[in-house]
């Protein structure tokens, strides 16, 4: 069965700072892997997602994330936020191996101060 | 186009009770998805409906049961309420009914359920 762990609850930033969240999936075989987020208020939306070729992928607001393999990671990067990216953030992945049933991670709440 | 809609907002019921969920997905997708989001504890699977039927169920109890009807719309009913089913259940549509898993979910605003 497949699972995700993001490792950082909670991640408080000032303005301007670099941001990385960390995702890591158990599965072996190929995978799908997205970022959701879920701005205050709001329903979730994808950030962006990897199904195959170029590992880093670009997604909306300035937001990228790397697939490596190796390490079976993806995590997601933004060089320098704004208060506007104060959300929750979910790591999800899918695969044959999980029936195809999206697999989210825990979640990461990201406050962003002015 | 619209987007997924949920209903009702917010639904508080007594401990024992049952509670109806209701689920409308984007117009022309016909997969529904069901997750469980309990404080801390991320979204959970539930539930996937497609084409009428029941595909996959995660692993919460049978009182936790639903279905999909012809124009792909869904409900969710869960029976004999406990304190600990108080979360965010939240729907989620895709086009592509499991024929891939390349299409990410479209999710709703979701049902605050609450338990007294």
């Amino acid at each position: 069965a497949q699972s995700v762990s993001q490792h950082n609850h909670h991640v408080i930033l000032s303005e301007a700072a670099s941001l990385e969240l960390g995702c890591n999936y158990s599965y072996g075989g190929t995978v799908n892997l997205f970022w959701y987020v879920q701005y205050p208020g709001q329903h979730l939306q994808l950030l962006l997602k990897y199904f195959s070729g170029d590992p880093l992928v670009k997604g909306i607001k300035g937001f990228e994330a790397e697939f490596i393999k190796s390490k079976f990671s993806f995590n997601l990067r933004k060089p320098s936020v704004q208060w506007s990216d104060t959300a929750e953030y979910f790591c999800a992945v899918t695969s044959s191996g999980g029936s195809y049933i999206p697999t989210f991670g825990r979640g990461t709440s990201l406050i962003v101060h002015p | 186009e619209a987007g997924v809609t949920q209903s009702p907002t917010h639904l508080i019921k007594t401990r024992g009770q049952q509670a109806t969920l209701r689920c409308s997905p984007i117009s022309g997708h016909t997969s529904v998805y069901w997750y469980q989001q309990a404080l801390g504890l991320g979204l959970q699977f539930l539930l996937w409906y497609d084409e009428g039927e029941e595909r996959n169920r995660g692993n919460f109890p049978p009182r936790f049961s639903g279905r999909q009807f012809p124009n792909y719309s869904s409900e969710l009913n869960v029976n004999a309420l406990e304190l600990e089913d108080s979360a965010l259940y939240l729907c989620a549509s895709s086009p592509d009914g499991g024929s891939s898993y390349n299409s990410p979910l479209h999710f709703g605003n979701g049902t605050r359920l609450t338990v007294t």
